[in-house]
């Protein structure tokens, strides 16, 4: 069983907050890392994959990066607005595991004004 | 363009009614198919994957059963709903031909409550 665990499970900012939160997953037999932004009654939408140690990735005031070598991922992000809500899931690729991705419980995002 | 559609959006149920959730992709052929949920407090949780007509892998033993009577037909079942059946349940696929750090691209979902 492949153990993805996100914290913290949920987080309250205030608007024009920066903000981050991680995912770690197991380290060994690593493929990709996916980021997803998931907003209530709405499908999650692909944020970020990330495939080498090292990797950052940037979606305007988002952004992410991958440790494979110690199983962490961060996702950032940078002068929150109310439109950031959601929740954010990360899920994890092994190699030999096919296309399954398997997802971490999720960050949930609150952005007040 | 590809476009997957799930339905129904919400559903209430009665415990020991039976379930029917459809999923169907268009624009694309012999795509990879999922089934996930997620119970209250949890993550997504795979349930079914397909990687073709009449294939079904099941990820976790349950109260639910998939079946796939056409290339782009995912439908996700149960004979007799369980109270602990209630979460989020979503349909994705994946293109088989592409490499996979392309990921999942998902439906809209359906809330099943079971009372």
């Amino acid at each position: 069983i492949l153990n993805v665990e996100q914290s913290p499970q949920s987080l309250h900012v205030q608007e024009g907050d920066s903000t981050n939160f991680t995912c770690s997953f197991p380290s060994s037999n690593f493929y990709a890392l996916h980021w997803y932004r998931w907003e209530t009654a709405k499908s999650p939408e692909a944020l970020f994959v990330m495939t080498l140690n090292g990797d950052e990735k940037k979606k305007g005031r988002i952004s992410a990066t991958l440790n494979t070598k110690e199983g962490y991922s961060y996702l950032y992000i940078k002068g929150s607005q109310p439109e950031d809500s959601a929740t954010y899931l990360c899920a994890f690729t092994s190699t030999g595991g096919g296309n399954k991705l398997t997802f971490g419980t999720g960050t949930q995002l609150k952005v007040e004004l | 363009s590809q476009t997957i559609h799930q339905w129904p959006a919400t559903l209430v149920q009665p415990v020991g009614s039976p379930l029917s959730l459809e999923c169907t992709v268009e624009g694309t052929s012999n795509p990879n198919l999922y089934w996930y949920r997620q119970a209250a407090g949890r993550g997504l949780q795979l349930l079914f994957y397909s990687v073709g007509i009449g294939q079904i892998s099941s990820e976790v033993p349950q109260n639910l059963s998939a079946s796939r009577p056409q290339d782009r037909q995912f439908i996700l079942s149960s004979k007799k709903l369980l109270l602990s059946d209630s979460g989020f349940y979503l349909c994705a696929w994946s293109n088989p031909r592409v490499p996979r750090i392309y990921g999942y691209t998902f439906g809209s979902g359906t809330r099943l409550t079971v009372v």
